[in-house]
């Protein structure tokens, strides 16, 4: 049992480049999530998914775009890099909103020169 | 969300029991507890949560005092790899369904596990 797995684990990307990162989770479930964590700011929700075909901006969306075709695939888009995105993206799913928890994968640690 | 409170740091020997607490004095009655921790270089782990009553699983056991003001997470018996920051985080039970929040991390405690 996978739980969450986001690919790629690394990237660097130059200003302006585009780039998309893929998250799968294996367990059913129907929500998931897209953070990015800083040093000093703790996890900030990008966008988040209650189901096959939503999306939803969480705190702080912009410059991110989201798709959710499948249950089981949540991709996080970039369409112009910049440096300010430079960040690690954790990817989490739930099976619901009313108390149940998120799993987390092992995030994506992506620069952007 | 209520406020936690955790103190920063905690050292615990190899073998021994790990008691972290946690304070969250304004929860409401709605309110879970959960635990989560984040080993260097990892994700966020899921370790346990709770409402009223204490509950254990394979990782972990959780205490909560009667008047829902704090907590303890117990690790009972405490390796080398359970050296990580250890996150309490107080949460509604209940929101909107096709909504969601963010879920929010503390400062956390961070754990060393002693050989």
């Amino acid at each position: 049992n996978a739980g969450v797995t986001q690919t790629p684990k690394f990237r660097v990307l130059k200003t302006g480049q585009s780039m998309t990162l893929l998250c799968a989770q294996d367990m059913n479930h129907e929500y998931m999530y897209w953070y990015r964590q800083d040093p000093g700011m703790g996890l900030r929700l990008i966008h988040y998914s209650v189901g096959e075909g939503t999306t939803a901006k969480g705190e702080v969306p912009d410059g991110y775009n989201v798709s959710r075709l499948k249950k089981q695939n949540f991709l996080l888009g970039l369409e112009s890099a910049a440096p300010s995105q430079t960040s690690v993206y954790f990817c989490a799913s739930s099976y619901d909103s009313f108390g149940q928890p998120q799993h987390f994968g092992d995030g994506t640690r992506l620069s952007i020169l | 969300d209520a406020k936690t409170t955790q103190p920063p740091s905690m050292d615990c020997a190899e073998g021994r029991a790990a008691n972290l607490p946690c304070n969250h004095s304004t929860i409401s009655g709605n309110e879970y507890v959960y635990w989560y921790r984040q080993i260097h270089s990892q994700g966020p782990q899921y370790i346990i949560h709770g409402l009223k009553n204490n509950e254990t699983n394979e990782m972990a056991s959780l205490i909560i005092t009667e008047d829902r003001k704090s907590s303890t997470l117990i690790l009972p018996h405490a390796t080398l790899r359970d050296t990580a920051v250890y996150y309490c985080i107080v949460r509604l039970s209940q929101i909107s369904s096709g909504s969601a929040r963010q879920l929010t991390f503390g400062s956390g405690t961070q754990l060393t596990v002693l050989p």
